[in-house]
C-alpha cells in the first residue's frame, strides 16, 4: 500500500462546477498537508497549506483535513478553464524548522474545466 | 525577486553515463530540495540541503548525490544512469528559519531521458 493514494483521473467538469479532489494516506505521523497545482511543463506551485485537522478557505479554494479518517480534500468552487491542471496532494510528518518539509506526494489528479 | 531556475531544461543520456543538473535558488532562500517526478507520478523526495550539508534523504541509492554552494545554488549528480532514471527532476528552494510556513518554491525542472 502506498503511503498516499490519489485518484489520477482524468476529471473533466463544466465551467462553474464545484470540484472535489481527494487523497487518503496511511502514515498517521503526517501532520502537515498541502495541495499543489502543476500546469503542463511547469513546476508545482503551492495552493493550500493546513496543519493537522480542520478546514481552511482561500478564495474559491477550501482544504479539509480529517486525520481520524486519514483523508484530505480540496474543493474548488466556480471552477474556471484556467483551473485546468494537475492537482497534487502532499504531506509531511517532520518539521525541524521552517523550510524543512520533506514531502510525500500523491500521484496527482488531472483536471480539465470545459468552457 | 528571481524564482528558482534550473538547467538544462532537457537532456538525453545513455545508460551508464553520468549527469549533473543545476539549480539556482530563489533570492534569500537557504534550503534546497530535489525531487524526481516520473511520468504520470507525483514528485518523490531525493534529498535536501541546508548550510551546504545534506539534511534528509529519501529512498534513493548513493549514486544520487548533491552539493549546495555558499551562494545556496545546488547540483544534483547521478552516476551510472539507468533507464528508470528517466524523469523530470525538480529543484525546490525554501527559507529555513523565522515565522514563514516553509513553502517550497519549485523550478520548472530538468527533463532527463536515458536511452
Amino acid at each position: 500500500q502506498k503511503e498516499v493514494e490519489q485518484d489520477p483521473g482524468p476529471l473533466s467538469v463544466p465551467e462553474g462546477a464545484i470540484v472535489s479532489l481527494n487523497c487518503t494516506y496511511s502514515n498517521s505521523a503526517f501532520q502537515y498537508f498541502m495541495w499543489y497545482r502543476q500546469y503542463s511543463r511547469k513546476g508545482p506551485e503551492l495552493l493550500m497549506y493546513t496543519y493537522s485537522s480542520g478546514n481552511k478557505e482561500d478564495g474559491r479554494f477550501t482544504a479539509q483535513v480529517d486525520k481520524s479518517s486519514k483523508y484530505i480534500s480540496l474543493f474548488i468552487r466556480d471552477s474556471q478553464p484556467s483551473d485546468s491542471a494537475t492537482y497534487l496532494c502532499a504531506m509531511s510528518s517532520s518539521y525541524s524548522g521552517a523550510g524543512s518539509y520533506q514531502l510525500t506526494f500523491g500521484k496527482g489528479t488531472k483536471l480539465s474545466v470545459i468552457p | 525577486e528571481t524564482g528558482v531556475t534550473q538547467s538544462p531544461t532537457h537532456l538525453i543520456k545513455t545508460r551508464g553515463q553520468q549527469v549533473t543538473l543545476r539549480c539556482s535558488s530563489q533570492s534569500g532562500h537557504n534550503t534546497v530540495s530535489w525531487y524526481q517526478q516520473a511520468l504520470g507520478q507525483g514528485p518523490q523526495f531525493i534529498f535536501q540541503y541546508y548550510r551546504e550539508e545534506e539534511n534528509g534523504r529519501g529512498n534513493f541509492p548513493p549514486r544520487f548525490s548533491g552539493l549546495q554552494f555558499p551562494n545556496y545554488s545546488s547540483e544534483l549528480n547521478v552516476n551510472a544512469l539507468e533507464l528508470d532514471d528517466s524523469a523530470l527532476y525538480l529543484c525546490a528552494s525554501s527559507l529555513r528559519g523565522g515565522s514563514n510556513t516553509g513553502e517550497l518554491f519549485f523550478g520548472e525542472g530538468s527533463r532527463l531521458t536515458v536511452l
